[in-house]
């Protein structure tokens, strides 16, 4: 079955430290994965795609993501976090063929220290 | 290019009322959604759609009916609404290998 997840609920790390945001998912072969952004009040703003190719994906606002097939991972980095960084994070897993179902993980909320 | 529509914005209905919630996209797009927004359980999948006419169930489609008779409209009904429906709804919208295309949701309660 289709799955997402992202363990981590709330994350808080200080501005200028580096970040990385988990995702797992469960498919039976290679899905398209995204991560996107929502700010309180605001809609979904994609930040980046994999959907082949180039394991290690560059997104906007100096994030990237890292598909890790053997770990069914698609972790979600930034070097260095702007307090503007602060928002719900999603992972998303979507299937390419069949159903062409999207599948959202639960969120993670980042919390900016200054 | 308007992109996805959701109409209405904000709705209040109270207990056992029905309602209909129109998508429109003008992207010609194949795939069709309907997620709902609640706190601490990101967006879950209600129904979606893979052409004109077709509609399958998501995640959490009890509650919810959809019809997608147009290839750009694609309706999400309430038939006796609950007040465990309250929540933000979010249409999208892609085509192969493209991302998901979303309407700016549809803050509904139920009293």
């Amino acid at each position: 079955a289709q799955s997402v997840t992202q363990p981590d609920i709330h994350i808080t790390v200080s501005e200028g430290a580096s970040l990385e945001l988990r995702c797992n998912y469960s498919y039976g072969a290679t899905p398209y994965l995204f991560w996107y952004v929502q700010s309180p009040g605001q809609g979904l703003q994609l930040l980046l795609k994999y959907f082949s190719g180039d394991t290690l994906v560059q997104g906007i606002k100096g994030f990237e993501a890292e598909f890790k097939r053997s770990q069914s991972s698609f972790n979600l980095r930034k070097p260095s976090v702007h307090w503007s960084d602060a928002a719900e994070y999603f992972c998303a897993v979507g299937a390419p063929s069949g159903t062409y179902k999207y599948i959202f993980g639960t969120g993670t909320r980042l919390k900016v220290l200054a | 290019n308007a992109g996805v529509t959701q109409t209405p914005k904000f709705r209040v209905l109270k207990t056992g009322q029905s309602m209909t919630l129109l998508c429109a996209q003008d992207m010609n797009h194949e795939y069709m959604y309907w997620y709902r927004q609640d706190p601490g359980m990101g967006l879950r999948l209600i129904h979606y759609s893979v052409g004109e006419g077709t509609t399958a169930k998501g995640e959490v489609p009890d509650g919810y009916n959809v019809s997608r008779l147009k290839k750009q409209n694609f309706l999400l009904g309430l038939e006796s609404a609950a007040p465990s429906q309250t929540s933000v709804y979010f249409c999208a919208s892609t085509g192969v290998g493209e991302k998901l295309f979303f309407g700016s949701g549809t803050q509904l309660s139920v009293l």
